[in-house]
Formats: C-alpha cells, sequence, structure tokens
C-alpha cells in the first residue's frame, strides 16, 4: 500500500530557531501533498497545500513566511518553521495522495506526524 | 465557518455493542465522504470511504450511511472491539484530479470497554 514517511517523528527546538519537516511518499509519485496541523486533542487544520515544481497555497491566516514549504520532488516536500516559538508547538501531518491521471478522489494518505516542542 | 459537523465528541461503548459517529455538512459540492481512525501519537489513517451516488458501504464490521438529502452520513461500528478505541474523524472535499483537500470533522473520542 501507499506509504507516507514523514521525518523526524518528534523534535525539541530553542525559541528562535528554525525546523524542518520532511515528508516522503515511499512508494508512489504525487503532485500534490497537504500539511496539516494539530493541537492535543482537536481536529486536523488544514495549512497548506503544496504542488511539485510550484508555489504552496497556503490557508486563510496561516503565515507563509513563517511556515515554509518546499516540494521540490514528486516524492518530497518540506515544511520549515521559521523563527519557532512556543505557541508554534504543535502536531504536524503531512499527507500525499497518489497522483493516477483523472482517477477520481484517490485516498489520502497520511504520515505519522511530527510533535514539534519550542521551548 | 464549519463546513462538517461531528458528534459525539466523545463515546464510551461496551466491547460488542454498536459505535455510531454522525456527521453533517453544509456544502452540497463535496462529493467525496472519508472516514479516518486516528490512534494517539500517529497520522490517520482511512477507514473507508463514500460517494454520494450510494446510500451505504460495507467494509467488515465499518459501515458508511450517507442521506444526501440530509447532508449527513454516519459511521457504524458493529461488534465494537477494545482495539477500536481511538479517534474518528469524519471529512469531505469536493472535485476530483486529485487536488482537492479534505475538510475534517471534530473528531469523536471512542472508548470501548471490555
Amino acid at each position: 500500500g501507499a506509504v507516507v514517511s514523514q521525518h523526524p517523528s518528534r523534535v525539541i527546538c530553542k525559541s528562535g530557531t528554525s525546523v524542518k519537516i520532511e515528508c516522503r511518499s515511499l512508494d508512489f509519485q504525487a503532485t500534490t501533498m497537504f500539511w496539516y496541523r494539530q493541537f492535543p486533542k482537536q481536529s486536523l487544520m488544514l495549512m497548506a497545500t503544496s504542488n511539485e515544481g510550484s508555489k504552496a497555497t497556503y490557508e486563510q491566516g496561516v503565515e507563509k513566511d513563517k511556515f515554509l514549504i518546499n516540494h521540490a520532488s514528486l516524492t518530497l516536500s518540506t515544511l520549515t518553521v521559521t523563527s519557532a516559538h512556543p505557541e508554534d508547538s504543535s502536531f504536524y501531518i503531512c499527507s500525499a495522495r497518489q497522483s493516477v491521471g483523472g482517477h477520481y478522489n484517490s485516498p489520502l494518505h497520511f504520515g505519522n506526524g511530527t510533535r514539534l516542542t519550542v521551548t | 465557518q464549519q463546513q462538517v459537523k461531528q458528534s459525539p465528541q466523545s463515546l464510551i461503548v461496551q466491547k460488542g455493542g454498536i459505535s455510531i459517529i454522525n456527521c453533517a455538512y453544509e456544502n452540497t459540492a463535496f462529493d467525496y465522504f472519508p472516514w479516518y481512525q486516528q490512534f494517539p501519537g500517529k497520522g490517520p489513517a482511512l477507514l473507508i470511504a463514500i460517494r454520494p451516488d450510494v446510500s451505504e458501504k460495507k467494509e467488515g464490521r465499518f459501515t458508511i450511511s450517507f442521506n444526501k438529502s440530509a447532508k449527513q452520513f454516519s459511521l457504524h461500528i458493529m461488534d465494537s472491539q477494545p482495539g477500536d478505541s481511538a479517534t474518528y474523524f469524519c471529512a469531505a472535499s469536493k472535485g476530483g484530479g486529485g487536488y482537492n483537500k479534505l475538510i475534517f470533522g471534530a473528531g469523536t473520542r471512542l472508548a470501548v470497554h471490555p
């Protein structure tokens, strides 16, 4: 089955530093990946849609200069949290949909998330 | 604006019982309705999904019932087991082509007691 790998699974960083999270589709190509944020006991909130070879599309209220997204290849998207602060502490989850031409609503596969703690 | 409303927030069921989680949506353009299961510290995993051209879909112990006119859909877990204890999210998306984004409900924390 389609596997999405996310790394690291946990990261602790000091306030003011930047953190990069990687999301890879291991056995399929994904022209589109999605980045979600989840606070404890809450739902997943879409942050941005990452498109291979082009700029990401950010949801309303998400700072694009704060959360840098790069989708350099069909199997890798990265999220960089710049100048992290304690309020950025959260569970970040990426997802990817297999790119099958004309495939109607193919399943979205999720990574196992990254727990970011900013001290 | 909450586009997908999910209830209940939490649910306790005895082993062997039926767990029922409900969702309602507002946007009639939504045409894909998946359910995801999430264990603590893990990403969501797709359980089952339905499209609006059918009223019910069953996979093993999991059944989705879909009411297009009422804009509601529900997840039924038959013969609930302690291993089913997790958070369940309904979701919805619109359009095809693989670029559409999923909108999630608030989640339901299910506890199945032995």
